[in-house]
């Protein structure tokens, strides 16, 4: 049963420090999404690759996130310099742009980031 | 722009008892759209989704039907479980090859022995 996995699960950190967390998408597919989900912002999209390119980041604060694919089998997705307001659950999810619309994504078990 | 609006919850009921979410939707075009569910602790993961008007999705008992003349997908199901317990997303794709995937806010569901 293939799955999206996210490492670290969580982490807590202190503010100013540099967060990287990781993604490794279904193999096959060639979308990979990530989201912030937060109590009271919900489920936002950061950041969006297709084929590995970086399609639309325009939900991501520039100033301090930057997200990549350097391969087909990881994404990543860093906080530099971190602060508190970056606490959330981070989602990534994958899937595969068939054409025909209606595509599933597939979410990874989310990364818990607690910046102190 | 694309929006999804859902019923507030939580919504609180009891175990066998008749279970419906409400969605309505703005957007442009011929969306897909769709029914998330997330168990605590876990990722997103489709529950049903419709590509075009009229379809019906379904899956473990729930149902929900595209309807373009109200722009509603509300989500049903005749007799919940405990384990249906978890926080439901009602969701929209536009069509012509671009994945993004506009979300509601969530409906919690518990369902109580």
């Amino acid at each position: 049963d293939a799955r999206v996995t996210q490492t670290p699960r969580d982490k807590v950190t202190e503010m100013g420090q540099e967060v990287t967390m990781r993604c490794q998408p279904i193999l096959g597919h060639n979308t990979v999404f990530w989201y912030r989900q937060t109590m009271m912002q919900g489920l936002e999209l950061l950041a969006y690759f297709r084929n590995r390119a970086p399609l639309d980041d325009s939900g991501m604060p520039k100033d301090r996130f930057s997200a990549e694919m350097p391969d087909a089998t990881l994404a990543t997705l860093k906080i530099q310099p971190s602060e508190p307001r970056d606490s959330a659950v981070y989602f990534c999810a994958s899937g595969l742009t068939t054409g025909q619309g209606g595509e599933t994504q597939y979410f990874g078990p989310g990364t818990r980031l607690l910046v102190l | 722009g694309n929006s999804v609006t859902q019923m507030e919850g939580p919504v609180t009921l009891s175990e066998e008892a008749f279970l419906t979410i409400n969605c309505t939707y703005t957007a442009t075009g011929y969306p897909s759209l769709f029914w998330y569910v997330q168990y605590p602790g876990e990722g997103l993961q489709l529950l049903l989704k419709a590509t075009k008007a009229d379809d019906k999705g379904s899956n473990k008992g729930f149902e929900a039907t595209y309807r373009k003349e109200t722009t509603s997908f509300h989500l049903e199901k005749g007799s919940v479980q405990v384990s249906d317990s978890a926080v439901y997303f009602c969701a929209l794709m536009n069509s012509g090859g671009y994945q993004k995937v506009t979300f509601g806010t969530g409906t919690k569901l518990q369902v109580i022995p």
